[in-house]
């Protein structure tokens, strides 16, 4: 089966930093996606690892270590549209997304 | 681009009723669809995976009698919830995804409430 870990709630300040944490015990590996999730509405794509280390995409950069089985997303210059739910998820070895169930952000002004 | 389209929206109707929901891939071909079930502040529950012209394959748990999917082109993929009843009331999201490795888009949802 597949385990996936995510803080349930993280709140920070505008214009602050914020790191959600995730880790996982999958069977097989190929790769780990965030997605943003706002109330009432679908996920959107945030971001794809599959090799160690940090993929940088504007405001947001996600970072992977397999050994560990750990994996962050980061949140920089947080805005008030930044809250919202983030999930972490892991494509297993079956080529089947597992979602974890989710960090909701609060970015209070 | 990426989107995918998911219709309808809301839905509410009486216990007995078939529903139908479509997603379409507007802007690409995709070659797997797949339908979520998501209760309130709980994650994504994959319920199946359909690939163009062949049998769904079903999650663990989830009655393939009961979920009705079909995928008959590269761009659409259709759920129908047969004979609901007020426990199959849920958000049922679509993705759908391009050849290989790729992220899954997800249409917009489809919030259903029976009666």
């Amino acid at each position: 089966g597949q385990n996936i870990d995510q803080p349930t709630e993280m709140t920070a300040t505008e214009g602050a930093i914020v790191q959600i944490n995730c880790t996982y015990q999958t069977s097989g590996f190929n790769g780990l996606f965030w997605y943003q999730q706002h109330a009432g509405e679908a996920p959107t794509f945030l971001s794809y690892n599959v090799l160690d280390g940090l993929e940088e995409k504007g405001r947001f950069s996600s970072f992977l270590s397999r050994s560990k089985g750990y994996s962050y997303l980061l949140l920089k210059e947080l805005q008030m549209k930044d809250s919202a739910s983030y999930l972490c998820a892991v494509l297993g070895g079956d080529y089947k997304l597992s979602f974890g169930a989710g960090t909701t952000v609060t970015v209070r002004a | 681009g990426a989107v995918v389209s998911q219709h309808p929206s809301w839905v509410i109707c009486k216990s007995g009723t078939s529903v139908k929901i479509e997603c379409r891939s507007l802007d690409f071909q995709a070659t797997t669809m797949f339908w979520y079930r998501q209760f309130p502040k709980q994650s994504l529950m994959l319920m199946a995976t359909s690939n163009e012209g062949s049998k769904a394959t079903y999650e663990q748990g989830v009655e393939k009698d009961k979920f009705l999917i079909n995928h008959a082109s590269l761009t659409l993929s259709t759920l129908t919830v047969t004979s609901a009843h007020p426990e199959d009331s849920s958000f049922y999201i679509c993705s759908a995804k391009r050849q290989g490795i790729q992220p899954q888009h997800f249409g917009d949802g489809t919030r259903l409430s029976i009666l």
